[in-house]
């Protein structure tokens, strides 16, 4: 099974409201990173945190950190409809450079 | 102006035959990439390239070959052996020196259908 898995699967909210993902690994990891897609394109880069790090921010991004549990979670706050897309977190595998995608969220931000 | 290119955006294939897909990056990044990615559901490794001269399979590599001749440049050919090759393809690459920091940078895709 893939290392990452998002929940929820599908996530539908009004613009204004926040957003929250969430991404459970399994193994050892030096970073965590999560990446947007719009439909039929490629992956943009969003944030990355650092597994000696517990949270982040960027913009109205916010991405926690929790290795004890082996778990992230990323917060969209005031969404827009521009935000509707597939949010995926990657980790980077400790001593490797290999990265592993989870299954995705696919937000939809209703106007 | 600097970035990763994928060639062709769109690709048909008549079974049997091989398939080359291009992947070309200006950003001086020592790590490749290649990603198979099926509707509705996450990426999946299928090869990587640390330096080059040098790769390793990912997790689905049966059926798919790659070259690194040039930093440059990583071609993934999905050959007759790909069994169920229709797929939307991504290619990335990130600096790869420092594992920690890396962020991976994502050409557009190739949609690959098998007719």
């Amino acid at each position: 099974s893939q290392q990452g898995e998002e929940d929820p699967q599908a996530l539908s909210i009004q613009e204004g409201e926040n957003a929250t993902m969430n991404c459970s690994y399994k193994t050892s990891i030096n970073n965590l990173q999560w990446y947007r897609q719009n439909s039929g394109r490629g992956l943009v880069h969003l944030i990355l945190i650092r597994s000696n790090e517990r949270e982040k921010h960027s913009g109205r991004l916010r991405v926690t950190l929790d290795t004890s549990k082996k778990s992230s979670s990323l917060l969209i706050t005031a969404s827009r409809a521009a935000d509707t897309a597939s949010y995926f977190c990657a980790t980077a595998l400790s001593g490797t450079y290999k990265y592993i995608f989870g299954t995705g969220t696919r937000l939809k931000v209703l106007a | 102006d600097g970035g990763i290119t994928q060639s062709p955006k769109y690709l048909f294939r008549k079974e049997g035959q091989n398939v080359t897909l291009s992947c070309e990056q200006n950003l001086n990044h020592d790590a490749m990439y290649w990603y198979r990615q099926d509707p509705g559901q996450g990426l999946r490794l299928i090869y990587y390239s640390q330096i080059v001269n040098d790769f390793q399979k990912g997790d689905i590599a049966e059926g798919y070959s790659v070259s690194r001749e040039k930093k440059e440049s990583f071609p993934l050919t999905v050959t007759s052996a790909q069994k169920n090759p229709t797929a939307f393809y991504l290619c990335a690459s990130s600096i790869g020196r420092q594992i920690a920091y890396n962020e991976q940078f994502f050409g557009p895709g190739t949609r690959l259908t098998v007719l």
